[in-house]
């Protein structure tokens, strides 16, 4: 059974960095595995944010690359990501999600519950 | 970068009638890469279809996906109550805006 849970700050101040863990089970990152993050403003749409494979090739959303790094513990069974200067635009609930496999499917199929992180001061 | 656009943003209907959901892409894209997502308040998105058609596991028969190129379609063929939602359909990288499916 696959499971992820993502954990971090539910509250950020502006200009500071963010650092949200995913701890998943059910799956190692292993031979065509990918975890990815995705967020949702209060009220608003999805939005991909970035991906890491097994192999740690990584893929970023073009819009928010600079702010963005993405890494993985193999033995901790986590991922983590971290967004540089926040700002209350950034306001959502963060989500982490296990990759559809085969990977020539990007979709996800598995959803942590997410985690709502406010950036206020 | 491609751009999803989901139409209607809203559409009001009754149990037991069909949805049809459209998703157009801003250019022709690979039809496997193309995703749909069922929401409701409060909870993670649940993935209904990908490859454009393919069920996923303990998705129900009502739902089916369809289309190629740039244009695409979600079909609930009798919606059950607990199919009012919000659906997003996603093309890699790209989540469209969502359509919400409400009761009449």
């Amino acid at each position: 059974q696959i499971t992820l849970k993502e954990s971090g700050p539910t509250l950020v101040k502006p200009t500071q960095t963010l650092t949200l863990t995913c701890t998943f089970s059910g799956f190692s990152v292993t031979t065509g595995v990918g975890v990815g993050w995705i967020r949702q403003p209060p009220g608003k749409a999805l939005e991909w944010l970035a991906l890491i494979y097994w192999n740690d090739d990584k893929r970023y959303s073009p819009s928010l690359r600079s702010r963005l790094i993405i890494t993985k513990d193999t033995y901790k069974n986590q991922v983590v990501l971290t967004m540089t200067n926040m700002d209350p635009v950034d306001t959502a609930t963060y989500y982490c999600a296990h990759r559809l496999q085969p990977l020539e499917y990007p979709a996800f199929d598995y959803w942590g519950q997410g985690t709502l992180v406010t950036v206020s001061s | 970068e491609i751009v999803l656009t989901q139409s209607p943003g809203t559409l009001s209907l009754s149990p037991g009638e069909r949805a049809t959901l459209s998703c157009r892409a801003s250019q022709s894209v690979n039809s496997n890469y193309l995703a749909w997502y069922q929401q409701k308040p409060g909870q993670a998105p649940r993935l209904l279809i990908y490859a454009a058609s393919s069920r996923a596991t303990g998705i129900p028969d009502r739902f089916s996906g369809s289309g190629s190129g740039t244009d695409f379609t979600l079909t609930i063929s009798r919606l059950e109550p607990e199919d009012f939602a919000v659906y997003y359909c996603q093309q890699d990288s790209t989540f469209g805006p969502g359509t919400k499916v409400d009761i009449k």
